[in-house]
């Protein structure tokens, strides 16, 4: 499967300051990453799709102007969470889909995952 | 894209197959099955995926239903580090296809 990272992995920051995450693709060209949240105990919710060179598409419900996204080249998109509250503390998740070139494949890779922390 | 429903947990023995069923009766001609894992506070992991063909890899296998209503994920020698919370998930192909993870399915490896 494919290496997908994040950075950082671990963050605790105060409330009202903006975090940055890092999605980085190590070993093949991603158009489209996706980012998802995931609280405790509870199963991943896709919060944008991520698409290289052209702005992301948010899920019903996510703030695009809370949650900023860029996908400036084909192996890095960033997830910044703007002016955090303690509510937003939780399990950020990454993924990349491998170009589907007209193939049948839906297959994504995920990143190990960032824990956010809202103090 | 086509709803899923799973048990909510289940366990085996260890070195024994696991098999854990999916319901998906309603999907759709187009859609594919995908089975991926999350292990605690990690990123989910992919495992397999099928249309209407049973398929195996190294992993594991994936048994659908001739009539693609409902399909078992089979684990053929459970280990301990297999213990995670397994999601089947029905999707499109496609550019703008995406995956929607419901609860999944907690399966617990005891020794």
């Amino acid at each position: 499967g494919a290496v997908v990272s994040q950075h950082p992995s671990r963050v605790i920051c105060k409330s009202g300051t903006s975090v940055k995450i890092e999605c980085r693709s190590l070993d093949f060209q991603a158009t489209t990453m996706f980012w998802y949240r995931q609280f405790p105990k509870k199963s991943l919710m896709l919060m944008a799709t991520s698409n290289e060179g052209s702005k992301a598409t948010y899920e019903q419900g996510v703030e695009k102007d809370k949650f900023l996204i860029n996908h400036a080249s084909l192996t890095l998109s960033t997830l910044t969470v703007t002016s955090a509250h303690p509510e937003d503390s939780s399990f950020y998740i990454c993924s990349v889909r491998r170009g589907l070139a007209g193939g049948n494949r839906n297959e994504q890779f995920f990143g190990p995952g960032t824990r956010l922390t809202v103090l | 894209d086509a709803k899923t429903t799973q048990p909510p947990s289940m366990d085996c023995a260890e070195g024994r197959a696991a098999n854990l069923p999916c319901n998906h009766s309603t999907i759709s001609g187009n859609e594919y099955v995908y089975w991926y894992r999350q292990i605690h506070s990690q990123g989910p992991q992919y495992i397999i995926h099928g249309l209407k063909n049973n398929e195996t890899n190294e992993m594991a296998s994936l048994i659908i239903t001739e009539d693609r209503k409902s399909s078992t994920l089979i684990l053929p020698h459970a280990t301990l580090r297999d213990t995670a919370v397994y999601y089947c998930i029905v999707s499109r192909t496609g550019a703008n296809s995406k995956l929607t993870f419901g609860k999944g399915i907690t399966l617990s490896v005891r020794p």
